[in-house]
């Protein structure tokens, strides 16, 4: 039974499209995030609710805009696709505070084309 | 500016020897530090922790080292596995954000553990 699911696995698409990626948790966590991992393999945080509330957002292009409907819920919409969104994008979740270990996803790997 | 280095992109080890893995930060407010695995087409697990009140950590065959006053820290992995093989990032995180904490990474280690 997977903890934290991120769906799709994979997602090849146009430039200019709209996408949307979900990602779910079963951990009764109240914190989950986003991340994109780059082609230089550098794991940098997007986004990151709490009890659905936005509380970390990064830099990032107002392209891109998270929901979340419930705290086990995070969903990722990326608006007019450019070729550096292709990229690997990690859901996580955790507690919040204390040691701020976070359970990842398999990851979305994004190609634009 | 990359609070947190991992300066090793890549380790190679045999079998049965001690895999040593290592990070350095340059944020003196982190205080908390943890080390994750990640398999290729897996996101990152989890491993191992260690707060900043601490220089020694051990579960099992894994080890972190803290050394507060050299901003560095070291994971050993005794004895290595070939099922250890796998990327390894090292990241910090700070309290001073309340709930906003969160986790810097380090570009991560890939170890290879040869039979």
């Amino acid at each position: 039974d997977t903890a934290v699911s991120q769906t799709p696995k994979y997602l090849v698409t146009q430039m200019g499209n709209d996408k949307s990626i979900k990602c779910e948790q079963n951990l009764g966590h109240d914190t989950m995030y986003w991340y994109k991992q780059d082609s230089k393999k550098f794991l940098k945080i997007m986004f990151s609710y709490n009890n659905k509330e936005l509380i970390i957002n990064e830099t990032v292009p107002n392209r891109f805009s998270p929901k979340s409907p419930d705290k086990a819920h995070l969903n990722l919409h990326i608006n007019s696709l450019e070729l550096g969104d292709s990229a690997v994008y990690f859901c996580a979740s955790s507690f919040s505070g204390g040691r701020n270990i976070q359970y990842f996803g398999a990851g979305t790997r994004l190609s634009v084309l | 500016d990359q609070q947190v280095k991992q300066n090793s992109p890549s380790l190679s080890v045999q079998e049965g020897r001690i895999s040593i893995l290592n990070c350095d930060y340059t944020n003196s407010m982190f205080d908390y530090f943890l080390w994750y695995k990640k398999y290729p087409a897996e996101g990152p697990t989890f491993l191992i922790s260690i707060s900043s009140i601490k220089d020694k950590n051990e579960d099992g065959r894994f080890t972190v080292f803290l050394n507060k006053s050299a901003k560095h820290l070291s994971l050993h992995i005794v004895p290595s596995q070939p099922g250890d093989s796998a990327v390894y990032f090292c990241a910090a995180s700070t309290s001073n954000a309340g709930n906003n904490r969160k986790l810097i990474w380090g570009l991560g280690t890939s170890l290879a553990v040869n039979p």
